[in-house]
């Protein structure tokens, strides 16, 4: 069975710092899809960048980007220049090649200070 | 794009009754996912449908637990005799295809007594 894992609970980042935020996960699969999602409090989880286990090259979307390290099956997502609305609990997740069905981890909640 | 609805969104009931949640996808999407959240956790899979038509289900959909989606629009999920256990945020999301964005809805916050 497919499992993700946040390792990190609650991290901290001053505005307009780096974070990154650290996601592995376990699959005997080769294909599949790996996805970072975004909970900010008391609202919906929005999708915040996705990528293709068969794409060597990084996803990009704007201040957030990934490292995808297939061999080491990891995971992690950094945010530039972070700003105060980042502030959100943040989910990986992981889909199959041949599933419709997202399995997450615990999640880590980032917390953005002025 | 009205974006995902569920409904409603928080429910407080007694342990043995029986809780029925509504969900209303994006119109054009034919996938409509259930999910549950507890307190600390990340979503869980709880089952999905493809039009009317329930393609998976988690074990943890125990027989307490149905799901419709009747015509392939919205979607109820019912939970029967419920426990303190059900106690957690269930989350509905759509995808207008197969490995597409699932947009989530706000979710209904189930609290057992």
């Amino acid at each position: 069975a497919q499992t993700v894992t946040q390792s990190q609970p609650e991290m901290s980042v001053q505005e307009a710092e780096t974070v990154t935020l650290s996601c592995t996960y376990d699959t005997s699969e080769s294909n599949y899809y790996l996805f970072w999602y975004k909970q900010p409090p008391s609202r919906q989880m929005i999708l915040v960048i996705r990528q293709e286990a068969y794409k060597q090259q990084n996803a990009t979307e704007n201040r957030f980007s990934v490292n995808f390290q297939k061999a080491a099956k990891s995971f992690s997502l950094k945010i530039s220049d972070s700003q105060l609305g980042d502030t959100a609990m943040y989910f990986c997740a992981f889909m199959g090649y041949n599933t419709d069905k997202l399995i997450f981890g615990t999640g880590t909640r980032l917390q953005v200070f002025p | 794009d009205t974006g995902v609805s569920q409904d409603p969104r928080h429910k407080i009931t007694k342990r043995g009754q029986n809780v029925t949640f509504r969900c209303d996808p994006i119109s054009e999407h034919n996938r409509l996912y259930w999910y549950r959240q507890t307190l600390g956790q990340g979503p869980e899979f709880l089952t999905y449908f493809q039009n009317e038509a329930q393609l998976e289900k988690s074990r943890l959909l125990s027989d307490r637990f149905s799901a419709e989606r009747p015509k392939g629009s919205f979607s109820t999920l019912e939970i029967q005799r419920t426990e303190q256990g059900d106690s957690a945020m269930y989350l509905c999301a759509s995808s207008p295809l197969q490995v597409g964005e699932q947009f989530f809805g706000p979710g209904t916050r189930l609290t057992v007594l």
